[in-house]
């Protein structure tokens, strides 16, 4: 199995400065079709996961462009520009290329 | 717009079986594959099943293998999740999200399986 290993797993950020979490596989998440399914869910406290990245660097339809994605092979980064009060909740990444696993999830506070 | 709203959730004993429906409106459900996650109280999410669009092939995380079994109705535009022989390890919030992409979730169901 695909582990997805997450970094930090707490993130604590003053409002409006930058933020950045670290997603690492156990292998590489290339697919055999070139693609990369490499992707990054937003969960806010008592609500459903939020897909904001899709394929490694794809924002979501109506996610602020303060949120991008980057990495490739086994190493992945979402960064948050400017942190704002709605950014808080749990991040996860999740890789689809070998079945399906999720990071453990990163908690972002504001400090 | 497209919209899934998860039901069945409920208090079972261990052993026990419970069914639960996912809702789909907006589109049709035959068209695209669909999943259940869970998200245990507090912790993060985990991948349990996935139905292929067309009905072909199902795939079950290892702990719910021979358990659990994913189905549809089409003319419900409904995603099943039977879930049989509960342990209280499967106490969690289930969510159905469409295709391999997981662009669309539900709002989730509560299962608790505790004597």
């Amino acid at each position: 199995d695909v582990v997805m290993t997450q970094s930090p797993l707490s993130l604590p950020v003053t409002l409006g400065q930058p933020a950045s979490i670290s997603c690492r596989s156990s292998q590489s998440l290339v697919h055999s079709d070139g693609n990369t399914y490499l992707n990054w869910f937003q969960q806010r406290p008592g609500q459903s996961p939020r897909r904001l990245i899709y394929k490694v660097s794809n924002r979501d339809s109506g996610v602020p462009d303060r949120f991008s994605g980057s990495g490739s092979g086994t190493d992945f980064t979402l960064k948050i520009s400017r942190v704002e009060a709605e950014d808080v909740g749990v991040y996860y990444c999740m890789q689809g290329t070998y079945w399906l696993t999720f990071g453990q999830g990163t908690r972002l506070e504001i400090k | 717009q497209v919209q899934l709203v998860e039901s069945g959730g409920g208090v079972v004993q261990p052993g026990g079986s419970l069914r639960l429906s996912c809702a789909a409106s907006g589109f049709t459900l035959s068209n695209h594959g669909m999943n259940w996650v869970r998200q245990a109280p507090g912790k993060g999410l985990e991948w349990v099943t996935y139905l292929r669009s067309d009905g072909s092939d199902q795939h079950y995380t290892d702990s719910v293998k021979g358990r659990f079994t994913i189905s549809r109705d089409n003319s419900q535009n409904t995603l099943y999740l039977q879930m049989n022989s509960l342990r209280p390890e499967d106490t969690a919030v289930y969510y159905c999200a469409r295709d391999w992409g997981f662009a669309f979730w539900g709002q989730g169901t509560l299962v608790t399986v505790s004597s």
